[in-house]
C-alpha cells in the first residue's frame, strides 16, 4: 500500500507571500501525481495533474514539481482566495494524502 | 458545462442499505470512467470505488463485499448501492469524472459534485 504524507499539516502566510507543499509518497509513483485543492463547503478542484501539470483553468501561481517519492506544490504568490486545504493524490492506487491547511496569518 | 448533481444520501441504520445516484450532464458520459470520493466531517479525501466505460468496477478493500458501482448510459447515471452500512461509512459523498485526454482516461477527478451526505447511526 502507497502511502502519501502531506506537510507541514497547516502552513500560516500572508497574502503575497510564497507558498511551498510537500507530499512525500512512501514509495516511487513516478510522476502519477495530483494535487487538489478544497474550500469549506466546496467539492476538491483539480489544480495538478501528473506532477507538473497544470489542470484547465488553474491560474499559472499555481506550480507543482517532483518524481518518485517526493513532491511540491508551490503557489508563487498567494491570493486571497488561495487560503484552503490542499490534497495529493497518486494514481495507481488513488490514495490521497491527510491534506495541508494553508491559512492566514 | 459539466454537472455531476448527487442525490440518494440520508440517515441509515447499521447494517441497512443505501443507493446513490449522480447524474451526470454536460459531457459524453459514457466515455468516461466516473468515481465515488468520501469524506468525513472535518476528515480528508477517501476514494470509494471506480467504474470503466466498460462497467468494469474498482473498489478499496474497506469497502469491497459491501458496496457496487454501476452506471446507466442511457440515463448519464452513476449508482452507488452500498450494503452492510457501518458508523464509518458516514461521510459526504462525492461523485468524480476521471480526467481524460485523447480517448484514455487517467485517476485523476477533474470534475466533481457538490455531494450528498450518508449518515449511518441508529
Amino acid at each position: 500500500e502507497i502511502v502519501l504524507t502531506q506537510s507541514p499539516a497547516t502552513l500560516s502566510l500572508s497574502p503575497g507571500e510564497r507558498a511551498t507543499l510537500s507530499c512525500r509518497a512512501s514509495q516511487s509513483v513516478s510522476s502519477y501525481l495530483a494535487w487538489y485543492q478544497q474550500k469549506p463547503g466546496q467539492a476538491p478542484r483539480l489544480l495538478i495533474y501528473d506532477a507538473s501539470n497544470r489542470a484547465t483553468g488553474i491560474p499559472a501561481r499555481f506550480s507543482g514539481s517532483g518524481s518518485g517519492t517526493d513532491f511540491t506544490l508551490t503557489i508563487s504568490s498567494l491570493e486571497p482566495e488561495d487560503f484552503a486545504v490542499y490534497y495529493c493524490q497518486q494514481r495507481s492506487t488513488r490514495a490521497f494524502g491527510q491534506g495541508t491547511r494553508l491559512e492566514i496569518k | 458545462e459539466v454537472q455531476l448533481v448527487e442525490s440518494g444520501g440520508g440517515l441509515v441504520q447499521p447494517g441497512g442499505s443505501l443507493r446513490l445516484s449522480c447524474a451526470a450532464s454536460g459531457f459524453t458520459f459514457s466515455s468516461y470512467d466516473m468515481h465515488w470520493v468520501r469524506q468525513a466531517t472535518g476528515k480528508g479525501l477517501e476514494w470509494v470505488s471506480a467504474i470503466g466505460t466498460a462497467g468494469d468496477p474498482y473498489y478499496p478493500g474497506s469497502v469491497k463485499g459491501r458496496f457496487t458501482i454501476s452506471r446507466e448510459n442511457a440515463k448519464n447515471s452513476l449508482y452507488l448501492q452500498m450494503n452492510s452500512l457501518r458508523a464509518g461509512d458516514t461521510a459526504v459523498y462525492y461523485c468524480a469524472r476521471a480526467y481524460c485526454t485523447n480517448g484514455v482516461c487517467y485517476t485523476y477527478f477533474d470534475y466533481w459534485g457538490q455531494g450528498t451526505l450518508v449518515t449511518v447511526s441508529s
